[in-house]
């Protein structure tokens, strides 16, 4: 069975760093990218990017690029999400995905996880 | 930037037939996919490739595709259907991932 299992819930301020972390287990880990999508509350799903475990191969959306940081640690089939300096405007909800071995250009999320709350406020 | 449009609600008795709408100007060359979202649950994929229904989603759920929209289609709705929907696409280059709006769905 295809699990993505996320870290739990974050409370941050403004400035501080971040990494939350989806570890993929009932599958090859290293064959599928991972991707990230941003909910904020009450609203719509946004794209972020997705990295390939095998080469750490990554594509931001032009909205993320160089606001967050995606990488993967093989060796434990773990994916992660890092952010250097928080704003409040971060605070959402973020859920990794997998998508198939497909082409970068026609990627799609097959699985989720159940998400990320990350709460930005001093 | 590439958007995709759906409606913001879409509300149906029990049993009836739910669509849902999604357009955007790549859609003739481009796939949709379908999302459906529940609270306190994770995401769950029911449409791929404009009309294929993954294994475990029921066969009341039925996507298609003409022109600039693509319609996600849950025939006989249930009560347990209601959810937000999201479509989820690319542009023409393949470069823009984009999800739409989102329409959230009401059966009672």
């Amino acid at each position: 069975e295809v699990q993505l299992v996320q870290s739990g819930a974050e409370v941050k301020k403004p400035g501080e760093s971040l990494k939350i972390s989806c570890k993929g287990s009932g599958y090859i880990f290293t064959n599928y990218w991972i991707g990230w999508v941003r909910q904020m509350p009450g609203k719509g799903l946004e794209w972020m990017g997705i990295i390939h475990p095998s080469d750490s191969r990554a594509r931001y959306s032009p909205s993320f690029q160089g606001l967050v940081t995606l990488s993967v640690d093989t060796a434990t089939s773990t994916a992660y999400l890092q952010w250097s300096s928080l704003r409040a405007s971060d605070t959402a909800t973020f859920y990794c995905v997998r998508s198939p071995p497909v082409d970068v250009t026609s990627v799609y999320p097959d699985y989720w996880g159940p998400g990320t709350r990350v709460t930005v406020a001093s | 930037s590439y958007e995709l449009t759906q409606p913001p609600s879409v509300s149906v008795s029990p049993g009836q037939a739910a669509r849902i709408t999604c357009s955007g100007d790549a859609l003739p060359k481009k796939y949709a996919y379908w999302y459906q979202l529940k609270s306190g649950q994770a995401p769950v994929l029911v449409i791929y490739d404009d009309n294929k229904r993954p294994s475990g989603i029921p066969e009341r759920f039925s996507g298609s595709s003409s022109g600039t929209m693509a319609t996600l289609t849950i025939t006989g709705a249930l009560v347990e259907d209601e959810a937000d929907y999201y479509c989820y696409s690319r542009d023409n280059s393949g470069d823009s991932v984009v999800f739409g709006g989102g329409t959230k769905l009401t059966v009672l």
